[in-house]
């Protein structure tokens, strides 16, 4: 698959835990992250994102947290479930920029 | 609605080729991007477009890559010619607004192997 040889970090579950996936961010001055889901063969899909002015957004079993003191955020699935396995990355934008910055990944895999 | 199309899915060359990747973005979506992932590296921007315009190029890694958005709708990105280390996957995205005001929806991807 495309991700041979990126030696992606990898989270094994189980169907039904909750999942933390971790990202630390390189830039102080983003002001904008993103998380994308990406499977096997497709391009990334839109999770949820956060502003640099809030530390915490929920949406459809999922809950991203910002730490700007430590630059790091993360993406919580509740309820794991076999359809999440994926690849996983946080996205940063800086202020006024239209690029992203995405980090390298983590593979989420769900057991059954 | 359709998404984001790429084509071709994948395309295999001999270094020294070129090659024409396609990208058909979103109906009314302004501002399209391209981003590629080279093997065992992050998904990294190339440029950016907004309508026909080159907004941000600075991604773009050297003068064998020429993208164009004639017209502002469908984009091309051309390697010529291609050396190995363009082997990988380009990614084409498009948006009603930019970030942080709007999401980008990415295509499934055109992957790219120079051998």
């Amino acid at each position: 698959g495309e991700n041979v040889g990126l030696h992606l970090p990898t989270l094994s579950v189980q169907e039904g835990d909750n999942s933390i996936i971790n990202c630390a961010y390189s830039n102080s001055a983003s002001d904008y992250f993103i998380w994308y889901k990406q499977e096997s063969g497709k391009g990334p899909q839109f999770i949820i994102d956060i502003r640099s002015n809030m530390d915490k957004r929920q949406g459809q079993r999922v809950t991203v947290l910002l730490n700007k003191t430590v630059k790091h955020l993360s993406l919580q699935i509740a309820a794991t479930q076999p359809g999440d396995s994926a690849v996983y990355f946080c996205a940063e934008v800086g202020a006024g920029s239209y690029q992203l910055t995405f980090g390298k990944g983590t593979k989420l895999s769900v057991i059954p | 609605e359709a998404g984001v199309t790429q084509f071709p899915s994948h395309s295999v060359i001999e270094k020294g080729q070129t090659v024409t990747l396609r990208c058909d973005p979103i109906s009314g979506h302004d501002n399209l991007y391209w981003y590629r992932r080279v093997m065992g590296k992050e998904i990294k921007f190339l440029l950016h477009f907004v309508k026909e315009s080159k907004q941000d190029e600075s991604g773009m890694p050297n003068n064998r890559f020429l993208a164009e958005r004639t017209g502002g709708t469908y984009s091309t990105l051309k390697v010529q010619p291609a050396e190995l280390e363009d082997s990988g996957v380009y990614f084409c995205a498009s948006s009603p607004l930019g970030p942080p005001t709007g999401e980008l929806f990415f295509g499934e991807g055109s992957r790219l192997t120079v051998l």
